[in-house]
């Protein structure tokens, strides 16, 4: 069973600051994708990740994929009261295939 | 395109009482996925189709679950004898063959009293 952790669970931090979150698996992942989940709304995808290695930005969002494709890191820069929400990091192998989601990350910005 | 629909957004029912949930997936896109997302947890995978075929069924799709999408279009998932364990969040989503990641819809909250 493949399995993905997320860490930390929960982060409140103050509007201005950085943070990272990470998502780790014994197991090696063809792709790994970042989404962003509000209340009571499906996730939304923020990148897709392929290549070990690989480096994406998006605005104030960095996404890495671990060279052993094993693992990923979100880093987020002048975090603002919009990023708050549930982050969730998938895996998975081919295309098309089924994805294996970690439990998440609650970010809370405060103003 | 309006995105991926799911129908209804909440459904409350009695325990023992079967439900059925219906998901609309972007029209071109040809792989369709369930998944039951818990508060506090990421989305568990349920099962998922290409076209009209059910390529996949999680163990947590006891015999209560079925999941059909006769036309390769729209996909029903039904629960029969509901019980409490089965409140959640039901999450449909869809993809082209060659992408990696999926759009969901904003899913269907499940209560059972």
């Amino acid at each position: 069973t493949q399995l993905l952790e997320q860490s930390p669970q929960f982060l409140s931090i103050q509007e201005g600051e950085n943070l990272t979150v990470y998502c780790n698996s014994s197991s090696v992942f063809s792709s790994l994708q970042w989404y962003r989940q509000e209340p009571g709304e499906g996730p939304v995808l923020l990148v897709t990740v392929v290549t070990g290695g690989e480096v994406k930005k998006l605005k104030r969002l960095t996404f890495q994929f671990g060279d052993a494709r094993k693992d990923s890191s979100l880093h987020i820069t002048a975090a603002q009261p919009g990023d708050t929400g549930l982050y969730l990091c998938a895996g998975g192998g081919t295309s098309g295939s089924r994805l294996t989601f970690g439990e998440g990350t609650q970010l809370t910005v405060n103003p | 395109d309006t995105g991926v629909s799911q129908d209804p957004r909440h459904k409350i029912t009695k325990r023992g009482q079967n439900v059925t949930f219906r998901c609309d997936p972007i029209s071109e896109h040809n792989r369709l996925y369930w998944y039951r997302q818990t508060l506090g947890q990421g989305p568990e995978f349920l099962t998922y189709f290409q076209n009209e075929a059910q390529l996949e069924k999680s163990r947590l799709l006891s015999d209560r679950f079925s999941a059909e999408r006769p036309k390769g279009s729209f996909s029903t998932l039904e629960i029969q004898r509901t019980e409490q364990g089965d409140s959640a969040m039901y999450l449909c989503a869809s993809s082209l063959d060659e992408d990696y990641g999926y759009t969901f819809g904003s899913g269907t909250r499940l209560t059972v009293v």
